[in-house]
């Protein structure tokens, strides 16, 4: 089955020591997304990738980068996790939208990192 | 940031009632979207309802939009227990970017 997949499930991470989280897809879509989702709050957008263009939210921290290598992985790249960074990771995609049209998007299990 | 507001922020109901949500937002969008996340899970989609429609079913799903009040409900019929789960309408304003309301937490008792 077509799905997004990201690994590790579960992660933890001392404080400050950098952490990369990773996500693939078979869904063959050109967007590509990363939120947080801090416990009991809604996702929150960090970035995305259209295709190999790169979008930063205004409000995403420094310490948070991405890559996306080739359309199947992207991955999330912590730099120096503070314990405020404790949360689930989500990757997302869609279709990419044109004009008017906008796309359901694909969530993957989710990534919980914890900061010790 | 937060587009808008979702009420209530709990509802539970016993098996076989149904559950009406609602969302706000703030500003003119392209489109609003429903997600459902059980507990330490993914969001899984479930309704897209553009902007120039005011009505959408899927299943025992019923979503509705009124955008000269900026607002949605989605209403789940005849509800199960496997329908517990946290419930958050997103909103699209242009391209693809979805802005997540705060999120309705169902409990359905059977």
């Amino acid at each position: 089955d077509a799905m997004v997949i990201q690994n590790p499930r579960y992660q933890v991470t001392q404080f400050g020591k950098p952490v990369t989280l990773s996500c693939s897809q078979t869904l063959n879509h050109n967007v590509m997304y990363w939120y947080q989702q801090k416990s009991s709050q809604a996702p929150k957008l960090l970035f995305h990738y259209y295709d190999k263009d790169f979008n930063n939210e205004a409000d995403t921290p420094d310490n948070f980068q991405s890559r996306r290598p080739n359309t199947s992985f992207c991955f999330l790249d912590i730099r120096s996790p503070g314990l405020g960074d404790a949360a689930m990771y989500l990757c997302a995609t869609s279709r990419g939208a044109s004009g008017s049209s906008s796309y359901e998007q694909y969530f993957g299990p989710g990534t919980r990192l914890t900061v010790t | 940031s937060q587009q808008g507001e979702e009420d209530p922020q709990a509802l539970s109901i016993q098996e076989g009632e149904n559950a009406t949500m609602n969302c706000s937002y703030k500003t003119s969008i392209n489109n609003l979207q429903w997600y459902r996340q059980n507990s330490g899970r993914g969001l899984v989609h479930l309704i897209l309802i553009r902007s120039n429609e005011r009505e959408k079913h899927s299943g025992r799903l019923r979503v509705t939009l009124d955008t000269s009040k900026k607002s949605s409900s989605l209403l789940i019929t005849a509800s199960r227990a496997a329908d517990t789960a946290s419930y958050f309408c997103a909103t699209v304003r242009y391209g693809n970017k979805l802005v997540f309301g705060a999120g309705t937490i169902l409990r359905v008792k059977s």
